[in-house]
This record gives C-alpha cells, sequence and structure tokens, in this order.
C-alpha cells in the first residue's frame, strides 16, 4: 500500500509564507490533492491535479509538484489559515492521505 | 447541488456493530465511486473503502477487511457502511465522500462513541 509523508506541524507569522510538503512513491504517477481541515468540520479541498485551485479557494493557496514531493504554500498566511492540511492521492481508486499538518499562525 | 446527508450519531457497546447511511442528492448516485473515510478525536484522515454504485462490488483498506461492509440502495441512492466488531480504538467521525475530476464532496460526518 501507498504512503504519504508530512510533517506534523508548521508554524510562521501572519503575513509571511507557510509551505507544507508531501512525500510519497504514488505521486511519481498520481496527482496529488490537499484538504484544509478546521476543528468539527468536514475537510475543505483547497488544490486537485497538483497545481489547480477550485473556484471559491483564495489565490494564496497554490500547489506544486516535482517527482515524489507535492507542496502547498500559502502566501501571506492569515490567522484564519491556522487549520490542518491532509494531502491526498489515489491509486486504483484506492485512497491515500497524509498524516496531516497542524499549521498554526501566530 | 450536490449534497451527502448521513445518519445521526451512534453509541454502541463493545463487540456490537454499527451500520451509518449516507443519502446522497444533486447528482446521478451511479456515476461514481463512493468512499468512507473515518477521523478518531485528535487524528488523521483514514480511508476505509469503496462501493461501486452501479455494480455493488468493493473494495475494502486491508485494515478492515473482515470487518466493515458497505452496501447500497440505488432506489433512494442511500449507500451503507457498517463495521462489526466494535473495539474502543473504532471511536471516530465517520464520513462518506466522493471524487469528481476537480472537487470532493463529504458528508456531515457521522460519531460514532463505543463505551461500555
Amino acid at each position: 500500500s501507498y504512503e504519504l509523508t508530512q510533517p506534523s506541524s508548521v508554524s510562521v507569522s501572519p503575513g509571511q509564507t507557510a509551505r507544507i510538503t508531501c512525500s510519497g512513491d504514488v505521486l511519481a504517477k498520481r496527482y496529488g490533492r490537499w484538504f484544509q481541515q478546521k476543528p468539527g468540520q468536514a475537510p475543505v479541498l483547497l488544490i486537485y491535479q497538483d497545481d489547480e485551485r477550485p473556484s471559491g479557494i483564495p489565490e494564496r493557496f497554490s500547489g506544486s509538484s516535482s517527482g515524489t514531493t507535492v507542496t502547498l504554500t500559502i502566501s501571506g498566511a492569515q490567522v484564519d489559515d491556522e487549520a490542518d492540511y491532509y494531502c491526498y492521492s489515489a491509486a486504483d481508486n484506492n485512497w491515500v492521505f497524509g498524516g496531516g499538518t497542524k499549521l498554526t499562525v501566530l | 447541488q450536490v449534497q451527502m446527508v448521513q445518519s445521526g450519531a451512534e453509541v454502541k457497546k463493545p463487540g456490537a456493530s454499527v451500520k451509518v447511511s449516507c443519502k446522497t442528492s444533486g447528482y446521478t448516485f451511479t456515476d461514481y465511486y463512493l468512499h468512507w473515510v473515518r477521523q478518531a478525536p485528535g487524528q488523521g484522515l483514514e480511508w476505509m473503502g469503496w462501493i461501486n454504485p452501479t455494480s455493488g462490488g468493493t473494495n475494502y483498506a486491508q485494515k478492515f477487511q473482515g470487518r466493515v461492509a458497505m452496501t447500497r440502495d440505488t432506489s433512494i441512492s442511500t449507500a451503507y457502511m457498517e463495521l462489526s466488531g466494535l473495539r474502543s480504538d473504532d471511536a471516530a467521525m465517520y464520513y462518506c465522500a466522493k471524487n469528481t475530476a476537480t472537487h470532493n464532496y463529504w458528508g456531515q460526518g457521522t460519531l460514532v462513541t463505543v463505551s461500555s
């Protein structure tokens, strides 16, 4: 089975750029997605197909990919961006999630 | 718009079974696989498996094989996930979800508590 590895936590000051990486062999063959999850809420899709943003997602959220790593970049992080972030991919319709990264903005 | 509405919270004793429903609307039920994901308190997202609403075929994550059963009723566009032999570490929020090429849709979650 596939695995995705993320840092457990990232911390930035408001206005700074936050970067969260996600690594796994499956990402060399399949696209990655990123979700944001706030306490008590279902996950929200931020990025699909490595670097595409669904409508309604602020431009400060962007994604990139290189080899077996995808990266979520939050430019000008806001206090409201404090949340858990999960990367995700799928192979043969089987989903795999990274362990999640807690982003602190303070 | 796409909606996925799950059944309400459950409290079960260890060893019991729980069956969670996910009623969908706003799209053709048989067009997309329906997945189940769970999240234990303070933990990450854990994929459990999927059901093909057209054929009823399923694929379960290895961890849950033998304990989980995913079914559907196409007449009411509803999917079900039943987990048996509940243990304390099965206490979690259970979500149904589906993918499209550009979106993910999630149910609101069903909280399952396991307590004697």
